[in-house]
């Protein structure tokens, strides 16, 4: 079984700043299988990278994906206020399963 | 546009059941995939069950084989999720979630492209 280790736990940071997010995984996965989840209080997660490097639907050009093997980084290059929320990264197995990491939440400094 | 929307949520005593219902529109629900996803008060996201689009296969996590059961009503736009022998740990938003399936060299690989917004249970005397 894969674990996806995140980290940091918490990230404050001020609006404008660079928010690096960390996934690792226990063992080596393909990068197809990677991607990343916003949630905001209150409400459903939101797809934002799949495959560890491409945007979904409608997601700003801020929020940016890559790594490879055991390693994977989310990055939010200049944050705004709606972009402080919990962040997960998740993996796709098979046979079909679906791990989450523990969270990164961005919070405002 | 795509619309997921839980119901049957509520406080059940341990080991009772409970069926929850999640009714689909703005998309061809009898093309894609469907999942359960929860998440316990205060805590991450878990990956509960997966069925095809056909309604052919399941897939369950590991703590949930056995006591849940994962169906789908095509006919109906629906997604079902039984849920029998309740725990106090399965206390949880329970979400629906849509497949958005991707091929590559290697084989396919499935994320959650929609979500509902979620129906509580609480397992509780």
């Amino acid at each position: 079984e894969i674990v996806l280790t995140q980290s940091p736990g918490t990230l404050s940071l001020s609006p404008g700043e660079r928010a690096t997010l960390s996934c690792r995984a226990s063992q080596s996965v393909s990068s197809s299988s990677l991607a990343w989840y916003q949630q905001k209080p209150g409400q459903a997660p939101r797809l934002l990278v799949y495959g560890a490097s491409t945007r979904a639907t409608g997601i700003p050009d801020r929020f940016s994906g890559s790594g490879s093997g055991t390693d994977f980084t989310l990055t939010i290059s200049r944050l705004e206020p709606e972009d402080f929320a919990v962040y997960y990264c998740q993996q796709y197995g098979s046979p079909p399963t679906w791990t989450f990491g523990q969270g990164t939440k961005v919070e405002i400094k | 546009q795509v619309q997921l929307v839980e119901s049957g949520g509520g406080v059940v005593q341990p080991g009772g059941s409970l069926r929850l219902s999640c009714a689909a529109s703005g998309f061809t629900f009898s093309s894609y995939g469907m999942q359960w996803v929860r998440q316990a008060p205060g805590k991450g996201l878990e990956w509960v069950a997966f069925i095809r689009f056909d309604g052919s296969k399941e897939y369950y996590a590991d703590s949930v084989k056995g006591r849940f059961t994962i169906s789908r009503d095509n006919s109906k736009n629906s997604l079902y999720l039984q849920m029998n022998g309740l725990r106090a740990e399965d206390t949880a938003v329970y979400y629906c979630a849509k497949d958005f399936p991707l091929k590559d060299g290697y084989g396919w690989y499935h994320y959650f492209d929609c979500w509902g917004q979620g129906t509580l249970v609480t397992v509780s005397s």
